[in-house]
């Protein structure tokens, strides 16, 4: 079955400390992987998204994202928190069928909180 | 350029009231999907439209749940008569057709509408 793990529920670090939010999936293809954000108030935003090619992932906001196959993860990075990353993060697998459409599976959510 | 726009906000029922939660999307997408997230759960799928056409309902959680989008414009879900399961954040997205290759398309989500069922 099609699913999505994000293990971590919350997560508290310091500002201007790294960040690693891990994300497995299970999918039977090769997967398209997405992550979102959502701040307070407001909608799930796109941080980035892997179809292919490199498997390292460059998104907004100064984060990046590394497709392990052997491993079926895709956790989420960041070098440098700031108070405004914190936010609720979520990993999602793209679900592909015939016609084409993509049909979002997405994970928990982790819950980031930044400590000044 | 506006975004997906969601209305209520939030809403607040009774158990077996009706509720009709509205989804505006993006101008020009003809991709519209509803999810769901109960309880602090996994957001979840609900159902996708193409233009006017349900394409795959099969989130949907039981028959009083009942998505249309009449002219492929706006869609509407109404929850009817309410349960107290059914209490959790409703999302819509919408996507464009034609970018990327079939599953790459971008969705953007609108903020959700809170819905509380007593």
């Amino acid at each position: 079955a099609q699913s999505v793990t994000q293990p971590d529920i919350h997560i508290t670090v310091s500002e201007g400390a790294s960040l690693e939010l891990r994300c497995n999936y299970s999918y039977g293809a090769t997967p398209y992987l997405f992550w979102y954000v959502q701040s307070p108030g407001q909608g799930l935003q796109l941080l980035l998204k892997y179809f292919s090619g490199d498997t390292l992932v460059q998104g907004i906001k100064g984060f990046e994202a590394e497709f392990k196959r052997s491993q079926s993860s895709f956790n989420l990075r960041k070098p440098s928190v700031h108070w405004s990353d914190a936010a609720e993060y979520f990993c999602a697998v793209g679900a592909r069928f015939s016609g084409g459409y993509n049909k979002l599976i997405f994970g928990a959510g982790t819950r980031l909180a930044v400590h000044p | 350029e506006a975004g997906v726009t969601q209305f209520p906000s939030h809403s607040v029922i009774e158990k077996g009231q009706t509720v009709t939660l509205r989804c505006d999307p993006i101008s020009g997408h003809d991709n519209l999907y509803w999810y769901r997230r109960v309880m602090g759960k996994e957001i979840k799928f609900l159902l996708h439209f193409v233009k006017e056409s349900k394409q795959d309902e099969s989130g949907m959680p039981n028959n009083r749940f009942l998505a249309e989008r009449t002219g492929g414009t706006y869609s509407t879900l109404k929850v009817q008569p309410a349960e107290l399961e059914d209490s959790g954040v409703y999302f819509c997205a919408s996507s464009q057709d034609g970018v990327g290759r079939a599953g790459q398309e971008t969705q953007y989500f609108g903020p959700g509408t809170r819905l509380l069922v007593l």
